[in-house]
């Protein structure tokens, strides 16, 4: 009953690196999400896509950029990674009109040293 | 300005009684959704409910229920009957499609419930 899945679940890199965090989907779903967690911020929207080769900036996109070459994968992209860029990344999807509900990775804990 | 606010930073309860946790929100938009979601410990975001702006009436779902204030701009859930594994954080989001944008869903910063045995 897997809906969304995120490569990894834990990963390490060096500033500097360039750092690719995947999400796919199998439920044909439009739009999908990226989001950073970091206690007591709760969650900011980092980018959005609504198709394939689309994007929208959401509050927070600074130091990231993402690909949708697939509607069923949406990557989330380092360029350099920074030591404040070490958080939980949730990437999610919604297929819109027909559901509200935002399905959800399981999240990467991402550690920048 | 905030558009989702949660003022409780952490709650305590005992094991069968009711909590609410309180949410609210701000938008000019006459048509908009309110979404609460629980993260256990293991990290995922797990949906909870849904109410929409235009819905006469409140969400409810299993333990869980949505008291919505159209007026006040709040949206509070109450679970009844606490348990043990509805220890979480808990979040508040609100839909938005700004104009000329696409929709997309703005957190709150959520607040640690804990259930006491």
């Amino acid at each position: 009953d897997v809906k969304v899945t995120q490569s990894s679940r834990y990963l390490v890199k060096r500033t500097g690196e360039k750092v690719f965090l995947e999400c796919v989907q199998d439920m044909d779903h439009e739009n999908m999400f990226w989001y950073r967690q970091d206690p007591g911020l709760g969650l900011r929207l980092i980018y959005f896509s609504y198709d394939v080769k689309m994007k929208e900036k959401g509050d927070i996109p600074e130091g990231y950029s993402v690909s949708r070459e697939k509607k069923e994968r949406f990557s989330l992209i380092l360029e350099s990674a920074s030591t404040n860029q070490t958080s939980m990344y949730l990437c999610a999807s919604i297929g819109l009109p027909s559901s509200y509900e935002q399905y959800f990775g399981p999240g990467t804990r991402l550690t920048v040293t | 300005a905030q558009k989702i606010t949660q003022t409780q930073p952490g709650m305590f309860v005992q094991e069968k009684e009711a909590v609410t946790l309180d949410c609210t929100y701000d938008t000019s938009d006459p048509s908009y959704g309110l979404f609460w979601y629980k993260q256990p410990s293991s990290g995922e975001m797990i949906f909870l409910i849904y109410q929409g702006s235009y819905d006469q009436q409140n969400a409810t779902e299993g333990r869980y229920s949505l008291n919505f204030q159209k007026a006040r701009k709040s949206a509070n859930l109450v679970i009844s009957a606490s348990q043990l594994g509805d220890s979480a954080m808990y979040f508040c989001a609100m839909r938005e499609v700004p104009q000329g944008g696409s929709e997309k869903l703005v957190f709150g910063k959520g607040m640690k419930l804990t259930v006491n045995p």
